[in-house]
């Protein structure tokens, strides 16, 4: 099964500030998808980005971009201007394009915005 | 409906007691995943159906978790004997098409076994 390995349990940043939250993945696979989600304390877990592996154009959502080094199996979420409403916990997750159904989640990072 | 729809939000087994989760997806999606989400982990996936086939069910745990979803819309994923360790949030997820494009999820349900 793949792995994906957020690294960072915790980070912080200043309001109107930029973060930039880690993710690698292990897989031998050549076609895949990665997303980036974000789950508030209301548990419900939201699309915040995803990224199609054969695209090489980093994919943008608003304040929010990305960083895809296929290479490396890096994919870095950037949050830009950031917002007391992005406190949250944030997953990035894989998923095959060709064997199988699962998302596979890494364990989260857990971001605090101060005023 | 608008979002996926999960009951009960809340809910707290005797151990060795069976219990039974429901998920309302959002109307006219085909895909209907089950995941279970460890308390400071990630979701884990646990089952996958398209329409009312059960197409991978390689994440269910044990024999005691039973997941069916019998008209193609509603499922309930059903855990048998309850165990301590089943303690979770439990996240269902629907989706138009297999789920390359992500999925909504709905807000779970928190089991506790006591």
């Amino acid at each position: 099964a793949q792995t994906v390995t957020q690294s960072q349990p915790e980070m912080s940043v200043q309001e109107a500030e930029t973060v930039t939250l880690s993710c690698t993945y292990d897989t031998s696979e050549s076609d895949y998808y990665l997303f980036w989600y974000k789950q508030p304390p209301s548990r419900q877990m939201i699309l915040v980005i995803r990224q199609e592996a054969y695209k090489q154009q980093n994919a943008t959502e608003n304040r929010f971009s990305v960083n895809f080094q296929k290479a490396a199996k890096s994919f870095s979420l950037k949050i830009s201007d950031s917002q007391l409403g992005d406190a949250a916990m944030y997953f990035c997750a894989y998923r095959s394009a060709d064997s199988g159904y699962a998302l596979n989640f890494g364990k989260g990072t857990s971001l605090l915005v101060t005023p | 409906g608008a979002g996926v729809s999960q009951s009960p939000r809340y809910k707290v087994a005797k151990r060795g007691q069976d219990v039974a989760l429901r998920c309302d997806p959002i109307s006219g999606h085909v895909s209907l995943f089950w995941y279970q989400q460890a308390l400071g982990q990630g979701p884990e996936f646990l089952t996958y159906f398209q329409n009312e086939a059960q197409l991978d069910k390689s994440g269910l745990p044990s024999d005691r978790f039973f997941a069916e979803r019998p008209e193609g819309s509603v499922s309930t994923l059903k855990i048998q004997r309850t165990q301590q360790e089943d303690s979770a949030v439990y996240l269902c997820a629907s989706s138009l098409d297999r789920g390359v494009y992500g999925y909504t999820f709905g807000s779970g349900t928190r089991l506790t076994v006591v």
